[in-house]
């Protein structure tokens, strides 16, 4: 089973700030199948990135993904009020699928 | 619209059994594979089960193992999750999850050009395990 490890666990930024969240793999990713979710309370997980770097139908362009293997990053470019929510990454290559833990980015 | 429906949840006692289902619209629902993955209050997401379009691919976390079957009717659009000897950790909000890859022998594939992995949601169901 591939761990997925996700830091910090909770980020403090302001509107207008750059986030970035990081999201680490016991074992390589296959072939980079890694997404990241939003979720906001009360609400199911919304894909946001695909493939590691792909952004999902509508997502806005300031968030992007990066990454391969063991280490991906998910960046917010400028943070919108929207944009404060419990963020999860996971992987999908392989069966058990897995999720890390969540970063909750939530208002300074 | 492309839409998942999440039914059956609610309060049942320990050791008991519940039925989910999952009403699918707006899409070819035999095409996809899907999955159901949990949320224990105030918890992450956990992955619980998948099934491949044609029910020949099937997986369980090890938490569920033994207690939970998935299953689907293609010609009702509709999935479902029997669950079985329910315990305290079961409580969560179940949502079920549209997967447009396929996967064999714990590995899993994209079907096309992309693979986006768990695209649709639900909106989920609540359990809830009393004793």
């Amino acid at each position: 089973e591939i761990v997925l490890t996700q830091s910090p666990g909770t980020l403090s930024l302001s509107p207008g700030e750059r986030a970035t969240l990081s999201c680490r793999a016991s074992q390589s990713v296959s072939s980079s199948y890694l997404a990241w979710y939003q979720q906001k309370p009360g609400q199911a997980p919304k894909l946001l990135i695909h493939g590691a770097s792909s952004r999902a139908t509508g997502i806005p362009d300031r968030f992007s993904g990066s990454g391969s293997g063991t280490d991906f990053t998910l960046t917010i470019s400028r943070l919108e009020p929207e944009d404060f929510a419990v963020y999860y990454c996971q992987q999908y290559g392989t069966s058990p699928r897995t999720f890390g833990q969540g970063t909750k980015v939530e208002i300074k | 619209e492309v839409q998942l429906v999440e039914s059956g949840g609610g309060l049942v006692q320990l050791g008991g059994s519940l039925r989910l289902s999952c009403a699918a619209s707006g899409f070819s629902f035999s095409d996809y594979a899907f999955n159901w993955v949990r949320q224990a209050p105030g918890k992450g997401l956990e992955w619980v089960s998948y099934i491949s379009s044609s029910s020949s691919t099937i997986y369980y976390a090890d938490s569920v193992k033994g207690r939970f079957t998935i299953s689907r009717d293609n010609a009702k659009n509709s999935l479902y999750l029997q669950m079985y000897s329910l315990r305290d950790e079961d409580t969560a909000v179940y949502y079920c999850a549209r997967d447009d890859g396929y996967c064999s022998g714990g590995r899993c594939y994209p079907k096309g050009s992309y693979y986006y992995g768990m695209d649709v949601w639900g909106q989920g169901t609540t359990v809830t395990v009393s004793s």
